[in-house]
């Protein structure tokens, strides 16, 4: 199984700022079959990245992806009040399907 | 747009079997993997398995066998049957299609177990 580890727990940034979200794999993630979500409080999780990098429909180009292999990185450019939220990163290249435990990011 | 929806019974006895339904609209079952997730404060979000449109099906193996995914595509309704069931399976259960990444989910049904 592979599994995913999120840093950092929480993040604690202001409207404006820049976010960068860590998911790490082990073992390594042989594809590029990662995808990021948002999760507001009391709604499912929403698709922002596929593929590692591929903006899913209608997302907003403030939200980025990168990485390959063992590092995976979620960039958000710029934080909107609506992006306070909690993020996931989840592997479909082997399975099980696995998610990391998450990061919330909040409002400092 | 597709939207999904879950149903079923909101509390379960330890030891029987939880069953839900999730009916799909606005989109067709056909060429498409259909997924059921949970997510529990203790665990996180954990995908339980998928079923391709034509019956195909892949399980968590965490699960040790207790789920079973069906789909009816005349209906346009897949379904999770979960066995056995305990208190560690109490959590929000969740519907969503899978299309390089799962793009569409369900609003998610509280499921508690208990007597």
């Amino acid at each position: 199984e592979i599994v995913l580890t999120q840093s950092p727990g929480t993040l604690s940034l202001s409207p404006g700022e820049k976010a960068t979200l860590s998911c790490r794999a082990s073992p390594s993630l042989s594809s590029s079959y990662l995808a990021w979500y948002q999760q507001r409080p009391g709604q499912a999780p929403r698709l922002l990245i596929f593929g590692a990098s591929n903006r899913a429909t209608g997302i907003p180009d403030r939200f980025s992806g990168s990485g390959s292999g063992t590092d995976f990185t979620l960039t958000i450019s710029g934080l909107e009040p609506e992006d306070f939220a909690v993020y996931y990163c989840q592997q479909y290249g082997r399975s099980p399907w696995t998610f990391g435990q998450g990061t919330k990011v909040e409002i400092k | 747009q597709v939207q999904l929806q879950e149903s079923g019974p909101g509390l379960v006895k330890p030891s029987e079997t939880l069953s839900l339904t999730c009916t799909v609209s606005g989109a067709s079952v056909s060429g498409y993997y259909w997924s059921w997730l949970r997510q529990s404060p203790g665990k996180g979000l954990e995908w339980i398995g998928y079923i391709y449109y034509s019956g195909s099906t892949n399980y968590n193996p965490s699960l040790k066998s207790r789920a079973a995914i069906s789909v009816d595509t005349s209906k346009k309704q897949l379904s999770l049957r979960l066995s056995s069931v305990s208190a560690a399976d109490t959590a929000v259960y969740f519907c969503a299609r899978f299309f390089r990444g799962f793009d569409s989910w369900g609003q998610g049904t509280l499921v508690t177990v208990s007597s």
